[in-house]
């Protein structure tokens, strides 16, 4: 069974640029999750959809960060224009939304913004 | 304000003894909990969980407790292994009612050593 896969493992650029972090979901899945894991605040939701749709984006850290859904099995967190304080390993995950089914995580993205 | 707290950065066990890992949690509409593992350079794995109508639920050499009155769960791993040895997350969510149905709020995370 393929799990959640996130593109790329690994990115460096500049601050200023534009980064586009990618996710494919596991099949089947209807709740889509984004999560930026830092030393400081550890573990936190940025954005999730259900079906497709944005549900809750509060915690989204400002407009330079937008998330999209176009389909079922793709997800998009775009980050424009980059900041160093942006640095992290940023995390999607799948579920199968209700009845208390656990996310299941991809092995996320490390972003540097130099 | 941080409503899931796993205060011990870092615990030490040797192998073949129980490991207890602590969380605590300040919201009273969370009603599912979950254990998340998670190795360097790889994604949290889901551990076990347990909604708030048990107070105990067991899979295999892992048992989640649950105290509601103190709001708190604690993590049992009898007995210990080297391979247990990665960083545990503690996570809570509401299932019933609000808008942030399927929302999981994070602990810092654990520490676990698991010494041969």
């Amino acid at each position: 069974d393929a799990g959640v896969i996130q593109s790329p493992r690994h990115e460096v650029t500049e601050m200023g640029q534009e980064v586009t972090l990618r996710c494919k979901p596991i099949s089947g899945h209807d709740y889509l999750f984004w999560y930026r894991q830092t030393m400081m605040r550890g573990l936190e939701l940025l954005i999730y959809f259900n079906n497709n749709v944005p549900i809750d984006d509060s915690g989204m850290p400002e407009d330079r960060f937008s998330a999209k859904m176009p389909n079922a099995s793709f997800s998009t967190l775009k980050i424009q224009p980059s900041e160093p304080r942006d640095s992290a390993v940023y995390f999607c995950a799948s579920s199968l939304g209700h009845g208390g089914q656990p996310q299941h995580f991809g092995d996320g993205t490390r972003l540097s913004i130099l | 304000d941080q409503q899931v707290k796993q205060n011990s950065p870092s615990l030490s066990v040797q192998e073949g003894r129980i490991s207890i890992l602590n969380c605590d949690y300040t919201n009273s509409m969370f009603d599912y909990f979950l254990w998340y593992k998670k190795y360097p350079a790889e994604g949290p794995t889901f551990l076990i969980s347990i909604s708030s109508i048990k107070d105990k639920n067991e899979d295999g050499r892992f048992t989640v407790f649950l105290n509601k009155s103190a709001k708190h769960l604690s993590l049992h791993i009898v007995p210990s292994q080297p391979g247990d040895s990665a960083v545990y997350f503690c996570a809570a969510s509401r299932l019933r009612g609000g808008t942030s149905y399927g929302k999981l709020t994070f602990g810092q995370g654990t520490i676990l050593t698991v010494h041969p």
